[in-house]
Formats: C-alpha cells, structure tokens, sequence
C-alpha cells in the first residue's frame, strides 16, 4: 500500500461546478496535511493547510480532514479553467517515525476544468 | 511573505561536467531545505533532506556522491550533480521549511544533459 494514494485522474468537471478531490494515508498518527497545486511545467504552489479534523475553507477551496478514516479531501466550488492542473495531497508523517518535517507526496489527481 | 528562489532556471550541460544549483529562501530562515526530482508526468521524488550546517540525509536509492548537497546558511543550499549523464536530465525542485510544518517550493530548475 502506497503511503498517500489518490485518485490520477483527469477529473473533468465543468465551469461552475465543484470539484472534489481525494486523498487516503496509511501512517495512520500523521498530524498535517497539504494540498499543492502543480500547473504542467511549474512547481507545486501550496494552497491549503489542515491540521484538525472537520473542515477548513480559504476562498473557493475546502479542506476536510477524517483522521479516524485516514481521509483528506478539497473541494474547489465555483471551478475555472484556470483551477485545471495536477492537485498534489501530502502528508507530515508523525516525529515520531523520524520524519518530524518530510512531506509525503500523493501521485496527484489531474483536474481538467471545461468551460 | 515565503519566497524560495531557484538559480539557474535551466541549465543545458554537456555529459561529464558539474552542475550546481542554488536554492535560497528570500523571506525567512529555513531550519530544513529539501530537494526533489521530478520526471515528465510523475511526482515528485525526495532526494535529499538538507539542515543548515549539518550533513544532508539522502533517501534510499540517491547517491551522495553523485548528487552533493551544501546547506551552507539558514537561507542558502546548494545541489551539485556532478559528472552529469543524459538520465540525469530532469526539474529539480527545492523546497523550504520556516518551521515543522509547510514546504514552499522553489520555481525549480530544467537540467538538460546531452
């Protein structure tokens, strides 16, 4: 089992709708999640922190964190084709598996929004 | 605020030469500096976890000799990939880390090796 799995798409949703991104992790006292953002030929560009279970909101973008479940997700509302790119979940595993600040990266969902 | 630069922005090298790149954080002290690889159309890789002043701890597969890593100031890490081949073309990437939580990215760097 891969530490962080998502799903690699393309999710292709239209203008306007909600997209609605996943991610699970096996490490299972990991303590922070992100979500990055990686345009095709750029790096990736962090654009939500959530550390709580529940949800966290910045702008059109939701974070929703399920510890219990090992579950993180983002949901874009109002979509544009400019949110089309490789969204990257990743993971701080817990300090004490020796990795206190390393980030563990997800293959990323490619999300393709069509006008 | 958390700005992370990256020189050169590519770089074209002939196979056998050194290459080194500067990764440097504008805005804040980064305790930790990291450096990724990342091939056409898969994720990032981890290479390297970089500590000011401290040796860098590589990832299971990475060669310290061939991939040396300076973390020479609290703003300041230097990758060099010496006697670079053509499988050694790539974006590599490096990130910062202010604190035990956020990475800020580096625009990255597109080594071509012919």
């Amino acid at each position: 089992q891969k530490e962080v799995e998502q799903n690699s798409g393309p999710l292709s949703v239209p203008e306007g709708a909600i997209a609605s991104l996943n991610c699970t992790y096996s490490d299972r006292v990991s303590q922070s999640f992100f979500w990055y953002r990686q345009y095709s030929g750029k790096s990736p560009e962090l654009i939500m922190s959530i550390y709580s279970n529940g949800d966290k909101e910045d702008g059109r973008f939701t974070a929703q964190l399920n510890k219990a479940s090992q579950y993180v997700s983002l949901l874009i509302r109002d979509s544009q084709p400019s949110d089309s790119a490789t969204y990257l979940c990743a993971v701080n595993p817990s300090r004490f598996s020796g990795g206190y600040n390393k980030l563990i990266f997800g293959a990323g969902t490619r999300l393709a929004v069509h006008p | 605020g958390a700005v992370v630069s990256q020189h050169p922005s590519w770089v074209i090298c002939k196979s056998g030469t050194s290459v080194k790149i500067e990764c440097r954080s504008l805005d804040f002290q980064a305790t930790t500096m990291f450096w990724y690889r990342q091939f056409p159309k898969q994720s990032l890789m981890l290479m390297a976890t970089s500590n000011e002043g401290s040796k860098a701890t590589y990832e299971q597969g990475v060669e310290k000799d061939k991939f040396l890593i300076n973390h020479a100031s609290l703003t300041l890490s230097t990758l060099t990939v010496t006697s670079a081949h053509p499988e050694d073309s790539s974006f590599y990437i490096c990130s910062a880390s202010p604190s035990y939580n956020e990475q800020f990215f580096g625009p990255g760097t597109r080594l071509t090796v012919l």
